[in-house]
């Protein structure tokens, strides 16, 4: 079964540190793709981040970037430069080939100014 | 690129009464739509899978014939709570995915901005 885990239900960071976000997966599938989308108060989701697992790369998006190491299952999100506007819930989430998306159940992000 | 839309955004209703949400897919074409719905402080639960000119797919514990589900075009799906109560209360969201793109964009779901849903 596939299974998304953040240990980590809230957190905080000073605006412009750097804060990483933690998320564990299982899977037997070899070929996966890994998601970080954030829910700001809006409650829009909104993808930050992708990553294909068979890419060795991690991926980068600006500010944000991922940890991958498929070895172990994990994919963390680093948040560098931290600002107000990344206050916000934040979604892992593991898809598989033309199938549904498995989410975790969150991590609640606040920045202090 | 890849916007999904949801219509409307809040609704109240007297219980019994029945609500339809539309969800549609702007700038590309979505063979694939999904239906959430949320909790506060909680993560997204997966109620259906639409499939464009097919029956939906229902989740464990979703009574299909409560939520209807029509996926009648490539950038449309509708979700219709029937017989509204107060425990259909909830966030519900939609999202798509573009079935022109291919690898990780393809897989990718883009998410409307929800509806909240209040039955009195």
């Amino acid at each position: 079964a596939q299974t998304v885990t953040q240990s980590q239900p809230e957190m905080s960071v000073q605006e412009a540190e750097t804060v990483t976000l933690s998320c564990t997966y299982d899977t037997s599938e070899n070929n996966y793709y890994l998601f970080w989308y954030k829910q700001p108060p809006s409650r829009q989701m909104i993808l930050v981040i992708r990553q294909e697992a068979y890419k060795q790369q991690n991926a980068t998006e600006n500010r944000f970037s991922v940890n991958f190491q498929k070895a172990a299952k994990s994919f963390s999100l680093k948040i560098s430069d931290s600002q107000l506007g990344d206050t916000a819930m934040y979604f892992c989430a593991l898809a598989q080939t033309g199938n549904q998306f498995y989410f975790g159940t969150g991590t609640s992000l606040t920045v202090i100014p | 690129g890849a916007v999904v839309s949801q219509h409307p955004s809040w609704v109240i209703c007297k219980s019994g009464t029945s609500v339809k949400i539309e969800c549609r897919s702007l700038d590309f074409q979505a063979t694939t739509m999904f239906w959430y719905r949320q909790f506060p402080k909680q993560s997204l639960m997966l109620m259906a899978t639409s499939n464009e000119g097919s029956k939906a797919t229902y989740e464990q514990g979703v009574e299909k014939d409560k939520f209807l589900i029509n996926h009648a075009s490539l950038t449309l799906s509708t979700l219709t709570v029937t017989s509204a109560h107060p425990e259909d209360s909830s966030f519900y969201i939609c999202s798509a995915r573009d079935a022109g793109r291919t690898g990780g964009k393809g897989n990718t779901q883009y998410f409307g901005p929800g509806t909240r849903l209040t039955v009195l």
